[in-house]
């Protein structure tokens, strides 16, 4: 299987700050990439896929980079609605995984 | 808009079988190009993959619950399920259902979620 390891697990930060996460692969998964953001309780929502396509609706402050076993997320300028939780997810070959996730707090 | 929407027995025994329904609502399930997904998380925990199915009925599966589920899909209900055999406490989870599309694989529409807590 491949595994996905985020980092940081966690981080703490404030409004306006420039977060970047990191999402590392086992082995290469090309750009079968996405990048999600969940909060407490609700489903998860797609920012980004195909590594570095934003979802429709989604800021611009959102954007993702990388291909082949390492990618990031950056968010340009943290905006209060996004504390929140991001997981990286993989759908390279038969069998898909998510990272751990990371959650950006205050 | 895309809409899904789990539904389900919220509490299942040990060792029965845990049965819930995706009804997909603002598009058709049989459209080509998408896949329809189960993926449960652990309370306070991580994502986990359960299986694909297609609307053609072919089935992609998690290997590590290949042998206990099942996912199946009715067009003219415009639904699909997941039956997962042989429960036990580690597979209570919030289930949510998706669908993803084909070409990048990523899972752009997703349902709410629904809590199956497995005790006695």
């Amino acid at each position: 299987d491949i595994q996905l390891t985020q980092s940081p697990s966690s981080l703490s930060a404030s409004v306006g700050d420039r977060v970047i996460i990191t999402c590392r692969a086992t082995q290469t998964v090309s750009t079968y990439l996405s990048w999600y953001q969940q909060k407490p309780g609700k489903a998860p929502k797609l920012l980004i896929y195909a590594a570095s396509t934003l979802h429709t609706g989604v800021p611009s402050r959102f954007s993702g980079s990388g291909s082949g076993t390492l990618f990031t997320l950056t968010i340009a300028s943290l905006q209060p609605e996004d504390f929140a939780s991001y997981y990286c997810q993989q759908t390279y070959g038969l069998m898909w995984t998510f990272g751990q996730g990371t959650r950006v707090e205050v | 808009q895309v809409q899904l929407q789990e539904s389900g027995p919220g509490l299942v025994k040990p060792s029965q079988t845990l049965s819930l329904t995706c009804t997909v609502s603002g598009g058709s399930i049989s459209s080509r190009g998408y896949y329809w997904s189960w993926v449960r998380q652990d309370p306070g925990k991580g994502l986990e993959w359960i299986g694909n199915i297609y609307y053609t009925g072919d089935t992609y599966y998690n290997p590590s619950l290949k042998n206990r589920i099942s996912i199946s899909v009715d067009p003219s209900k415009n639904q699909f399920s997941l039956r997962l055999n042989s429960v036990t406490a580690a597979d209570t989870a919030l289930y949510f259902c998706a669908r993803v599309t084909s070409t990048a694989r990523e899972f752009d529409y997703w349902g709410q979620g629904t809590l199956v807590t497995v005790s006695s």
